[in-house]
């Protein structure tokens, strides 16, 4: 069945230090992937998304390549700030699963000054 | 815009006894919502998907009967958990659908404790 793996946490940065989040699907289909954050105290929001294979997904800041070859989605942010702390949830959803998503465990990222 | 609220944010409640949560979107018109569980360091798993003015379908493995799920209008789904034990401790996270497959916007989850 469809799964998501990424990388357990916490991650500890300081700032503007490079992040790296690694995630790996596998899935039966051909999915869309994800990324959501959930800042402290409010509900998950949508990162960024990347529908097909080599797409590129980015939003302030961040950025994650839909690796086919790899089945990875890897999330990178070249300089993080204190603002960018919160879990970091990859997903995937797979239209052979009735669009179902099915997600990763969540990454803490806690950055300092 | 599309916001969802999800009430309470935490609850703390005796064996035995029930506890509802709420789910709202408070600008936009949801016809399926979708309730989510989260194990300590483990996935959020769907648990079953609410459609308003029918009833919900639930993922293999979640008890219907203990989990009850009212969708009675485009703007609030419920998640009652009936007789909780400690076992049922968990993040509850509710969703809402809007616009096309990828416009989910979820709840800010809630945190059951059953002592």
């Amino acid at each position: 069945g469809d799964s998501v793996t990424q990388m357990e946490g916490p991650v500890t940065l300081s700032e503007e230090a490079f992040l790296t989040i690694n995630c790996t699907y596998t899935a039966t289909g051909y999915p869309s992937l994800f990324w959501y954050v959930q800042y402290p105290g409010e509900g998950l929001q949508l990162l960024l998304k990347a529908t097909k294979a080599d797409d590129k997904g980015s939003n302030k800041g961040f950025e994650a390549t839909y690796r086919k070859e790899t089945t990875s989605f890897h999330l990178e942010k070249g300089s993080v700030q204190v603002s960018d702390s919160a879990v970091y949830f990859c997903a995937l959803s797979d239209e052979n699963t009735g669009n179902q998503f099915y997600f990763g465990t969540g990454t803490s990222l806690t950055v300092i000054p | 815009g599309a916001v969802v609220s999800q009430h309470p944010s935490r609850v703390i409640c005796k064996s035995g006894t029930s506890v509802k949560i709420e789910c709202r979107s408070l600008d936009f018109q949801a016809t399926t919502m979708f309730w989510y569980r989260q194990f300590p360091k483990q996935s959020l798993m769907l648990m079953a998907t609410s459609n308003e003015g029918s009833k919900a379908t639930y993922e293999q493995g979640v008890e219907k009967d203990k989990f009850l799920i009212n969708h009675a209008s485009l703007t609030l789904s419920t998640l009652t958990v009936t007789s909780a034990h400690p076992e049922d401790s968990s993040f509850y996270i509710c969703s809402a659908a809007h616009g096309d497959v990828y416009g989910y916007t979820f709840g800010s989850g809630t945190r059951l404790t059953v002592v």
